[in-house]
């Protein structure tokens, strides 16, 4: 299995601008999570999906990203339009039991806003 | 909601044996683990602790008291590669128990 696939792995792009950021879970992974990393504020919960469904989007920080999982084998998450306090890495995880057997993280895309 | 603490840095060298500790506070507990990850790269999941007592794998152990909302990490025969950010992360009822909580993480730096 190729684990989960990220792309891209980085982006700069200029503020006001849209950004879109991929995510391929493990095949019968029914749960995939988007999270973000700051030194500030550590791994933030965005939103989670079970069997491509939102549950909990509570952590998206505002109307400006949003998240879609259109089938079992594909996410995206958007930023329209970006702010430098966007600047961050963003992790897509999937899971099969929503974390009793722990997530498996991709690569993560870095995200520079300028 | 939830709540967790672990040190923001811990040294030691090369060999030797090192504790993660990790204080939580939540409600409706179902579990505690472990996420190990070095610069530049993803979290890699360690180890689950759904009840008491001390977990074993190799030279990673953790460890789980409930009734103490406590748990951490033992190290043994530290090496060079181990020197990465270790987070600890809550189960709990929110969410039937279907999402993690992460700690600020521990940034741990082996020496020779």
């Amino acid at each position: 299995d190729a684990g989960v696939i990220q792309s891209p792995r980085h982006e700069v792009t200029e503020m006001g601008q849209e950004v879109t950021l991929r995510c391929k879970p493990i095949s019968g992974h029914d749960y995939l999570f988007w999270y973000r990393q700051t030194m500030m504020r550590g791994l933030e919960l965005l939103i989670y999906f079970n069997n491509n469904v939102p549950i909990d989007d509570s952590g998206m920080p505002e109307d400006r990203f949003s998240a879609k999982m259109p089938n079992a084998s594909f996410s995206t998450l958007k930023i329209q339009p970006s702010e430098p306090r966007d600047s961050a890495v963003y992790f897509c995880a999937s899971s099969r039991d929503g974390g009793l057997h722990g997530y498996t993280f991709g690569s993560g895309t870095r995200l520079t806003v300028v | 909601g939830q709540s967790l603490e672990q040190p923001s840095e811990v040294t030691a060298v090369e060999g030797a044996i090192v504790q993660i500790n990790c204080t939580y506070q939540t409600s409706g507990f179902y579990g505690l683990s472990w996420y190990q990850q070095h610069d530049g790269g993803a979290p890699t999941f360690l180890s689950y602790n759904a009840l008491d007592g001390l977990e074993e794998t190799g030279r990673f152990s953790s460890f789980l008291s409930r009734s103490d909302s406590y748990g951490y990490l033992l190290l043994q025969e530290l090496q060079m590669k181990d020197s990465a950010s270790y987070f600890c992360a809550v189960r709990d009822r929110s969410n039937a128990g279907n999402m993690l909580t992460f700690g600020g993480g521990t940034r741990l730096m082996v020496k020779p």
